[in-house]
């Protein structure tokens, strides 16, 4: 079975700034994929950024981007400039073909600090 | 197309009594999933549909719980007897999946979610 562990339940980052979430899994499959979600208070989850772990190169998109280490098993997300809007509730999840579900981390709570 | 829907957006039962919930998902999608959300954790997988057919169900769903996809379409998730335990936000996702079940990801777009309050 997979585990996602997020060890910071609460983070907080001044506007314009750069921030980064922490998340470490355990998984005995080779090929599988992970993601960041996010979840604005009282509005749905949307996928923020996703890695495939056959990929070397990091995920970027826009002002988010990965620290993928596949072989400590650890998934960071790096938010720069960071917004007002970036606020929210963030998961780190996991995919893997053969457990064909997302596991989810407990996620991140970021403040953003005007 | 506007997304993943689902009603009610919150419900409040008295323990005991059964509750059900829909999901619709976006059109075309042929996986549609059940998660479930306690306050200050993420989504626990309950369930998935591929079209009507039910693949998979968690531990967690328990023999109170059922969920149908009677035409490949729209979801409903029914608790029977419903205990305090089982308040939570109940989400709901769907996805476009080409593959056979051991396909490569294909993003999973989730609605709102269901509110659940057992009084």
């Amino acid at each position: 079975a997979q585990t996602v562990t997020q060890s910071q339940p609460e983070m907080s980052v001044q506007e314009a700034e750069t921030v980064t979430l922490s998340c470490t899994y355990d998984t005995s499959e080779s090929d599988y994929y992970l993601f960041w979600y996010k979840q604005p208070p009282s509005r749905q989850m949307i996928l923020v950024i996703r890695q495939e772990a056959y990929k070397q190169q990091n995920a970027t998109e826009n002002r988010f981007s990965v620290n993928f280490q596949k072989a400590a098993k650890s998934f960071s997300l790096k938010i720069s400039d960071s917004q007002l809007g970036d606020a929210a509730m963030y998961f780190c999840a996991f995919y893997s073909g053969s457990a064909r579900q997302l596991t989810f981390g407990s996620g991140t709570q970021l403040t953003v600090l005007p | 197309d506007t997304g993943v829907s689902q009603d009610p957006r919150h419900k409040i039962t008295k323990r005991g009594q059964n509750v059900t919930f829909r999901c619709d998902p976006i059109s075309e999608h042929n996986r549609l999933y059940w998660y479930r959300q306690t306050l200050g954790q993420g989504p626990e997988f309950l369930t998935y549909f591929q079209n009507e057919a039910q693949l998979e169900k968690s531990r967690l769903l328990s023999d109170r719980f059922s969920a149908e996809r009677p035409k490949g379409s729209f979801s409903t998730l029914e608790i029977q007897r419903t205990e305090q335990g089982d308040s939570a936000m109940y989400l709901c996702a769907s996805s476009l999946t080409s593959g056979g079940l051991f396909s490569s990801y294909n993003e999973q777009f989730f609605g709102p979610g269901t509110r659940l309050t057992v009084l």
